[in-house]
């Protein structure tokens, strides 16, 4: 089945900084990689996500890379502001099995200092 | 207001006790997933469901048993056979051939 790993678990970055949370995944056959923000006590909410026929997508201070041949993905997030702060889970899925089951990475969790 | 009910957001279990956690939509999705997660290792698959009737064992089945006689509905019960069943549970949906899911709030679980 397919495996996920994601780096770093924490991050700490000021007020303003750009943050990057990289992942990586076993299945050559996936070919959709969403990202996910969880606040405290939350479920988590899709922010971003990225299909395999798409090497980049950006949405306003959001960014999201695609190197399939690598299998490793990343989130950029620039200008970074203290409501950023939270858990984000990488996800992958469309390999094998079932098409529309996501595995997750082990999540990061993301401190924004003022 | 679609979304997704998760219930209740706390729950208590005595040891040896089955629990119930509930969850209903009202998006009209096909598939409903169960994930367990612990601090530290992400969001671990348990059960899914893609139609009605019908569900498969994910990556952590055992200790829990799941229900879908509804398409709104997909109830996880905690059985006594879990043996370490304190986590905070999470209940998505998607459509069918979407592979975006929607997630409800949660509901965490303490054995007392």
């Amino acid at each position: 089945g397919e495996n996920v790993e994601q780096h770093p678990s924490t991050l700490s970055v000021q007020e303003g900084d750009s943050a990057v949370i990289k992942c990586t995944y076993s299945d050559s056959a996936s070919n959709y990689f969403p990202w996910y923000k969880q606040e405290l006590g939350k479920g988590p909410q899709l922010i971003i996500d990225i299909r395999s026929n798409v090497g980049e997508k950006k949405d306003q201070r959001i960014a999201v890379t695609l190197n399939k041949t690598a299998k490793h993905f990343s989130l950029h997030i620039t200008e970074t502001q203290p409501e950023d702060s939270a858990v984000y889970f990488c996800a992958a899925a469309g390999g094998g099995g079932t098409a529309s089951k996501l595995t997750f990475g082990t999540g990061t969790r993301l401190q924004v200092t003022l | 207001d679609g979304g997704i009910t998760q219930s209740p957001k706390y729950l208590f279990r005595k040891e040896g006790q089955n629990v119930t956690l509930s969850c209903e939509q009202n998006l009209n999705h096909d598939a409903m997933y169960w994930y367990r997660q612990d601090p530290g290792q992400g969001l671990r698959l348990i059960y899914y469901s893609q139609i009605v009737n019908d569900f498969q064992k994910g990556d952590i089945a055992e200790g829990y048993s799941v229900s879908r006689e509804k398409k709104e509905s997909f109830p996880l019960t905690v059985t006594s056979a879990q043996k370490n069943p304190t986590a905070f549970y999470l209940c998505a949906t998607n459509r069918q051939g979407s592979y975006g899911y929607t997630f409800g709030s949660g509901t965490r679980l303490t054995v007392v």
